[in-house]
């Protein structure tokens, strides 16, 4: 019963480079999301997909990409890694417009 | 003004007490509400959902005020366990936005 799978749990990143960050869910979700979270601060939604081959911009968009080639996997990718980019990064999904009811344990993500 | 705005943490309550938090909303177009607990590096995981005619769920009640644009949760009889941090969701269009969260320590 794996849910919402996000790899690397850990990275340490230089500036400048890049890196993608893994999600997959087995639930069969049409919704995905990415979110950050600083210290201290609550989630800001980077951007979603409401299911294969759509994905929108959230909040936050600026120096991230993804894609949805498929139900499954909703990869984010950093491809200049700036220091304004160390956050914990959540993945969450939802069957519909419901709210995500399920997140990965999140990649923690420093940029030196 | 914040999107979503939530009462600014700590609280600091004993075993046993009521405590209340509030979260307004700026987008009166928001379709749906509700609140996530999150623990001390974890995910945040789904509360309750809030209902416009107010919805409990054991020791935990949400409200919803449209017409002021805030939702509010209570929880009855703190428990040791209730210490996390809450936060308040609201959904537009297709996304879901987040609050900063309040923080809840409940000490014995």
């Amino acid at each position: 019963n794996a849910g919402v799978t996000q790899t690397p749990k850990f990275r340490i990143l230089k500036i400048g480079q890049s890196m993608t960050l893994q999600c997959t869910q087995d639930m069969n979700h049409n919704y995905m999301y990415w979110y950050r979270q600083d210290p201290g601060m609550g989630l800001k939604l980077i951007y979603y997909s409401v299911g294969a081959g759509i994905t929108d911009k959230g909040e936050v968009p600026n120096g991230y990409n993804v894609s949805r080639s498929t139900t499954e996997d909703f990869p984010l990718r950093l491809e200049l890694a700036a220091p304004s980019q160390t956050s914990v990064y959540f993945c969450a999904s939802s069957y519909d417009t419901g709210p995500p009811s399920a997140f990965g344990d999140g990649t923690r993500l420093s940029i030196l | 003004r914040k999107e979503v705005e939530q009462d600014p943490g700590p609280f600091n309550v004993p075993e046993g007490a009521t405590v209340a938090f509030n979260c307004t909303y700026s987008n009166s177009a928001s379709q749906s509400f509700f609140w996530y607990r999150q623990d001390c590096r974890k995910e945040p995981k789904l509360l309750m959902s809030v209902y416009s005619s107010g919805n409990e769920d054991g020791r935990f009640t949400a409200q919803l005020n449209r017409a002021s644009q805030y939702i509010s949760l209570l929880i009855r009889d703190s428990k040791l366990s209730d210490s996390a941090t809450y936060l308040c969701v609201v959904r537009g269009n297709n996304d879901m936005r987040f609050g900063a969260g309040t923080r809840l320590t409940v000490k014995p």
